[in-house]
């Protein structure tokens, strides 16, 4: 089984659309969980840690279920310039470095 | 967060060559990384960069094939050494701060 597993897409919705991504991890003493955005042919950059209580920046919410060992990213009103693979990332026990999952590639249409 | 810069950017180079990337952070990081992505895929980490120290390698990949230094808090190389074609992939390193995770730009490699 995959450390971080993601579900690869491509999704393909219609500009406005509310779209969720789903992300599970294998290590249960994982403690940090992050989602990033890859466009084409750049380097990933962070979108948002997730945390605990679920958190929410604008049109995105991400949230944590440490029962199950699933992190979501829920986009709200989706815009063309949300296209792009979104990264689910976790942290490897208790060292710092990083995991990250397969992506999944996201392409809104007008 | 911290900002890196990363070269070279991309390179064309012949196989059983040696290629050494270079990573400079603006700041002072505890972390550093070095990842792989190959077309299509996501990251797969390499090694954890350890300042003055060897660094550790992930299952499958090893320093005589990747020798990586780390002589301060702010840089970072990777060396490919004896490149093939099996090697053409772009190459990251990334820096952990107070903010998380940051990736310089990459480095676009092919082997012919």
């Amino acid at each position: 089984r995959k450390e971080v597993e993601q579900d690869p897409g491509p999704f393909n919705v219609p500009e406005g659309a509310t779209v969720a991504f789903n992300c599970t991890y294998s290590n249960s003493a994982s403690q940090s969980f992050f989602w990033y955005r890859q466009d084409c042919r750049k380097e990933p950059k962070l979108l948002m840690s997730v945390y605990s209580s679920g958190n929410e920046d604008g049109r995105f919410t991400a949230q944590l279920n440490r029962a199950s060992q699933y992190i979501s990213l829920l986009i709200r009103d989706s815009k063309l310039s949300d296209s792009a693979t979104y990264l689910c990332v976790v942290n490897k026990s208790s060292a710092s470095k990083i995991i990250f999952g397969s992506g999944t590639r996201l392409s809104i249409r007008p | 967060s911290a900002v890196i810069s990363q070269k070279p950017s991309r390179d064309i180079c012949q196989r059983g060559t040696s290629l050494t990337i270079q990573c400079q952070v603006d700041s002072q990081v505890t972390m550093m990384f070095w990842y792989r992505q190959q077309p299509g895929q996501s990251l797969t980490l390499i090694a954890t960069a350890n300042q003055g120290s060897e660094a550790t390698y992930e299952s499958g990949f090893v320093i005589d094939k990747f020798p990586i230094s780390r002589p301060n808090l702010t840089f970072s190389t990777l060396t490919v050494s004896n490149m093939s074609p099996e090697d053409s992939s772009i190459y990251l390193c990334s820096a952990r701060d107070l903010y998380g995770y940051t990736f310089g730009s990459g480095t676009r490699l092919t082997v012919v």
